[in-house]
């Protein structure tokens, strides 16, 4: 079974900054990567699938790159609307897995 | 618009069955490509995807879970229902429904129901 971790688990950026997380999976999930954010108190809402293709109403400081086994998502310019935890989730395999989370904070 | 709601009981006994229903509109789960599907997640926890039923009855469960876990769907009254047998404490989790709609084998899920937190405690 494929292995979804994510790092660092928690980042602490200043509003304005530029945020990085990372994802990896344990084997390639080719291009079969989707990210979310979820808030506190709230279900997670979908940011990007297929690696780096952004959903419906995301905007566009939002990006994901990669593919295989290391995928990126790159908040361009955090607002203080994007402070949250981020999921990373393959489906290139069976079951689907979620990574551990990043907890993107106020620095 | 799509919207999907949990509903089911907030707390259960050890050892009892679990029945969760989501009911949704803006999508029919007898369109091609459409799937339900189920994700939990314990208090601090990370997610952790369950079950899910595509359009054609097609069914996909997590292997860890799969000898407790029956997903079924109502297309008639927008409903999908997921049971857990032989509950237990460390089941104590926010219970997610979610849609998809990219067909068989790319399964991402947009959007997710609001929640439902079940608490197992005897």
């Amino acid at each position: 079974e494929i292995v979804m971790t994510q790092s660092p688990a928690t980042l602490s950026v200043s509003p304005g900054e530029r945020a990085t997380l990372s994802c990896r999976a344990s084997q390639s999930v080719s291009s079969n990567l989707a990210w979310y954010q979820q808030k506190p108190g709230q279900a997670p809402r979908l940011l990007i699938y297929g690696a780096s293709t952004r959903a419906t109403g995301i905007p566009a400081r939002f990006s994901g790159s990669g593919s295989g086994t290391e995928f990126t998502l790159t908040i361009s310019s955090l607002q203080s609307e994007d402070f949250a935890v981020y999921y990373c989730q393959q489906y290139n395999n069976w079951p689907l897995l979620f990574g551990g989370g990043t907890k993107v904070e106020i620095k | 618009q799509i919207t999907l709601k949990e509903s089911g009981p907030t707390l259960v006994k050890p050892t009892q069955t679990l029945t969760l229903t989501c009911t949704f509109s803006g999508f029919s789960l007898s369109t091609s490509g459409v799937g339900v599907g189920w994700i939990r997640q314990p208090p601090g926890k990370a997610l952790e995807w369950l079950a899910l039923i595509y359009w054609d009855d097609d069914k996909r469960y997590s292997p860890s879970l799969k000898s407790r876990l029956t997903i079924t769907k109502d297309t008639s009254k927008n409903q999908v229902v997921l049971t857990m047998t032989n509950m237990d404490p460390v089941d104590t989790a926010t219970y997610y429904c979610a849609h998809h709609s990219s067909g068989y084998h790319l399964v991402w899920f947009d959007p997710w129901g609001q929640g439902t937190l079940v608490t197992v405690s005897s």
